[in-house]
């Protein structure tokens, strides 16, 4: 079982529509979860980060967090064809807080 | 403009050279990291410096030499590339330890191709 575990896509999402990107994680003590997105050549850039069960909000991004479950989402609501890009999500392990493992990411597409 | 500066951007080396990948922040963090990334691999750590004066392995760090130089700088070195190297290097840094919080600011990347 992979640490971070991602479905790589693609997924397909019509523009104005919510896009949803899951992320299990394997390793219950981690308390700390993030989501990069990443254009086509070029570098991750944080968007969210969570670190408590429920939801977060911010702008057009919501990220929830179940710790029970060993979950966590991302949500893009009224999604544009900027948005189209790889979401990474990264979790600390709780041994080496350090070490940030990052999962191969969701290709996300917008479709005008 | 404050961030992450990774040099090169790209490079080509023949097996067996060697050569050392520079990176430097300017936003004052502590923490300083090394991953590459493959095609469906996703980002895997190389090597780590939590603070000035310490260097730890991540994940992947055969073949790999780094070097702390000061609190901006971060350099990795290969001794001896092969072709497994083939890949983007990343630099990042942040300001404490992810397990706490912080998030990472990524360099632009370094395009390495060993032939």
């Amino acid at each position: 079982q992979k640490e971070v575990e991602q479905n790589s896509g693609p997924l397909s999402v019509p523009e104005g529509a919510i896009a949803s990107l899951n992320c299990t994680y394997s390793d219950r003590g981690s308390q700390s979860f993030f989501w990069y997105r990443q254009y086509s050549g070029k570098s991750p850039e944080l968007i969210m980060s969570i670190y408590s069960n429920g939801d977060k909000e911010d702008g057009r991004f919501t990220a929830q967090l179940n710790k029970a479950s060993q979950y966590v989402s991302l949500l893009i609501r009224d999604s544009q064809p900027s948005d189209s890009a790889t979401y990474l999500c990264a979790v600390p392990r709780y041994s080496s807080a350090s070490k940030i493992i990052f999962g191969s990411g969701t290709r996300l597409s917008i479709r005008p | 403009n404050a961030g992450v500066t990774q040099t090169p951007k790209f490079q080509v080396l023949k097996t067996g050279q060697s050569m050392t990948l520079q990176c430097a922040q300017d936003m004052n963090h502590n923490s300083m990291y090394w991953y590459r990334q493959d095609p469906g691999m996703g980002l895997r750590l190389i090597y780590y410096s939590a603070s000035e004066g310490t260097t730890d392995k991540g994940e992947v760090p055969n073949g790999y030499n780094v070097s702390r130089l000061n609190k901006r700088e971060f350099s990795l070195r290969l001794e001896s590339a092969a072709p497994s190297q083939t890949s983007v290097y990343f630099c990042a840094s942040s300001e404490g330890s992810g397990g706490y919080g912080y998030g990472y600011t990524f360099g632009s990347g370094t395009r390495l191709t060993v032939v």
